[in-house]
Parts: C-alpha cells; structure tokens; sequence
C-alpha cells in the first residue's frame, strides 16, 4: 500500500513550546487530511490540504502542504496540556484512505 | 444526533473463539472502513466497503470477515484465525464532497485471554 512516514514518533515538550510534525510520501499525493486522536479516544478531523504550496491556520495550529505534494506539516505555538494526543496525517488514493504513523505528543505542565 | 456507534466499548474472549464487533451509522455515507490500533501504532486498514453488499480487503484482511447488508451497517469479524487480535479496533465511515473526511466511532478495545 502507499507509504505515507511520519516523523516524529514521540514528543515531549514544556507547556509553552512550540511543536512540528511532519509528514512524508513518496508518491505525490492528491490531498492531505490531518486528524487528533486524545487518549483513548478516536481520530477526529482537524484539516485538509489540496493545494500546492497550501498553508492553513486554526488558532494556534498551522498546517503546510509542500510544493511538490509529497509532504505536509503541522505546527502548534505555544502548546498547551489540551494539545497532547496523537497527531496523524492521511491522504486518500481512490477508495482506500491511508494514514501516517503518528507523532504522539505530550506536554509537560 | 448524527454518528457512528461501535459496541461494546471493551470486550474480552477467549482463545480460539470467533467475535463480532458491530459499527452502526446514520450519516448516510456510503463508504465504510475497518481499522486497527496496536499501542503506539498507527491505523491499518483491515476491510473497506463501497456501497451496499460490496467489500474489499485492506492491508491486514487475514483472520478478518465483514458483511455488509445494510448502509448503516458494516460489521467485522474477528476469527479465530487471526493470530493476534488483540488490539483496539476503529470503525469509519467518508463522506465525499469538497472535504473528503473519515468520521470515527469511538472504537472498540478487544482482548483475546
């Protein structure tokens, strides 16, 4: 199936600090969604990208879509304790929708 | 209230028995997906359905069945051939248009003893 890398797995930070994920395909990719799964919960959409070169923002949340449609990013300023979860991004190919492997993040008080 | 419903929340069984884990919508989308979470890992697709009476496998379809004779319903079972089934299972469904988005259940956490 399509590979769709995430990096990076695990992230600690201090509350305050910034936090980036990125993710990375190696096919171009016909869009990109990004979705936040808290503890034991389930992914809930956050975005999506279609564009080349697309940059979004919700609040403190920025979401990138690269030139080449191969590779995506979210940044979080100033994070929060409300942040920690898992950060995952995913694009769909025809039917089949496929997913990174996450950045789980966690934010120390 | 519109949504996706997976029951029950948590469930155990026993070794070498067949289990069926439900996954209900009323969002009247027609695509359906089956997922699996292992601690620390990503989602990997175990089965998708299109429309009605129609499937196909994912990634990770062996020890796995689903049926699917009804829209809002998309039911995945868990067989005895599957070698390590215990994980926690996401159920999805898609609705297509401008933002073609994957809209989750809360999951069921299944623990083979």
């Amino acid at each position: 199936g399509q590979q769709v890398m995430q990096i990076p797995q695990y992230q600690h930070v201090q509350e305050g600090e910034d936090f980036t994920t990125y993710c990375n395909s190696s096919t171009t990719l016909s869009n990109i969604q990004w979705y936040k799964q808290r503890p034991g919960g389930h992914p809930v959409f956050l975005i999506q990208l279609v564009k080349s070169g697309e940059v979004k923002k919700q609040k403190r949340l920025t979401f990138q879509f690269g030139e080449a449609k191969k590779n995506s990013s979210l940044h979080i300023t100033a994070t929060q304790t409300t942040d920690v979860g898992t950060y995952f991004c995913g694009s769909n190919t025809g039917n089949q929708f496929y997913f990174g492997t996450g950045t789980s993040l966690t934010v120390i008080p | 209230d519109g949504g996706i419903t997976q029951s029950p929340k948590y469930l155990f069984r026993k070794e070498g028995q067949n289990v069926t884990l439900s996954c209900e919508q009323n969002l009247n989308h027609d695509a359906m997906y089956w997922y699996r979470q292992d601690p620390g890992q990503g989602l990997r697709l175990i089965y998708y359905s299109q429309i009605v009476n129609d499937f196909q496998k994912g990634d990770i379809a062996e020890g796995y069945s689903v049926s699917r004779e009804k829209k809002e319903s998309f039911p995945l079972t868990v067989t005895s051939a599957q070698k390590n089934p215990t994980a926690f299972y996401l159920c999805a469904s898609r609705r297509r248009g401008r933002t073609d988005t994957q809209y989750f259940g809360p999951g069921t956490r299944l623990t083979v003893l």
